[in-house]
């Protein structure tokens, strides 16, 4: 079975552009969650989709976007980009809670670095 | 809004002792996650707890949920030099998919 997949791995891009970046969840499962992971503030919740509706959104500004196709594939969005939007954005997978099963599993994630 | 501790921060131990790893939480909750990961890389799932009492061992690592305290803890049996990661438990939110986690302890095995 193949996992969470994500691209593009490593990406550079200069303050006040945009960047998108893409996740593939494990075949079957419907829940696409994203995370930044930065040295200084850790592991954080930006957003959840689940059948292409956003269902729970974390304390990011506006200029974090996402959306999730029909597919169950999920983009994520960053629109002018700060330096302090260089992080690795990990994208978590999985079925449902709601069908009783609690296991996340997370991409390989992409690092993205601004400057 | 739901907080989740852990400690140590950091944790040197030489191969073949034991330790444990601590993680508190700071409101009710109905799932625990512990992950590992490595320099680089990203998150590997290793237990979901689920109940007061839970308990789940892999190789040398175990770990426990006693919900009424709020603490998980995860404890490693003889270290090997393999174990060497920064270990990160998450506390999921009722109802809904997002996990909160907790600072991270990077552990070290020396030789």
């Amino acid at each position: 079975k193949a996992g969470v997949t994500q691209t593009p791995r490593y990406l550079i891009k200069t303050r006040g552009q945009q960047v998108t970046l893409s996740c593939s969840p494990i075949s079957g499962h419907r829940s696409v969650s994203w995370y930044q992971q930065t040295p200084g503030q850790g592991l954080q919740f930006l957003f959840e989709y689940f059948s292409e509706t956003q269902r729970n959104k974390g304390n990011f500004p506006g200029r974090f976007s996402g959306r999730q196709f029909s597919n169950s594939r999920s983009e994520m969005n960053v629109s002018t980009l700060e330096l302090g939007d260089s992080a690795l954005y990990l994208c978590a997978s999985s079925f449902d809670l709601a069908g009783g099963k609690y296991e996340q599993y997370f991409g390989p994630g992409t690092r993205l670095t601004v400057t | 809004e739901l907080k989740v501790e852990q400690n140590p921060l950091f944790l040197s131990m030489q191969e073949g002792k034991n330790y444990t790893i601590y993680c508190n939480y700071s409101t009710t909750s109905d799932r625990l996650y512990w992950y590992r990961q490595d320099p680089g890389k990203s998150l590997e799932s290793l237990f979901v707890l689920l109940s007061n009492g839970a308990v789940k061992q892999e190789g040398r690592l175990m770990a426990s949920l006693d919900t009424k305290a709020r603490l998980s803890t995860l404890h490693i049996t003889a270290a090997v030099h393999d174990l060497s990661a920064t270990y990160f438990c998450a506390v999921g939110s009722f109802g809904n998919e997002k996990l909160t986690f907790g600072t991270g302890t990077r552990l070290t095995i020396i030789p």
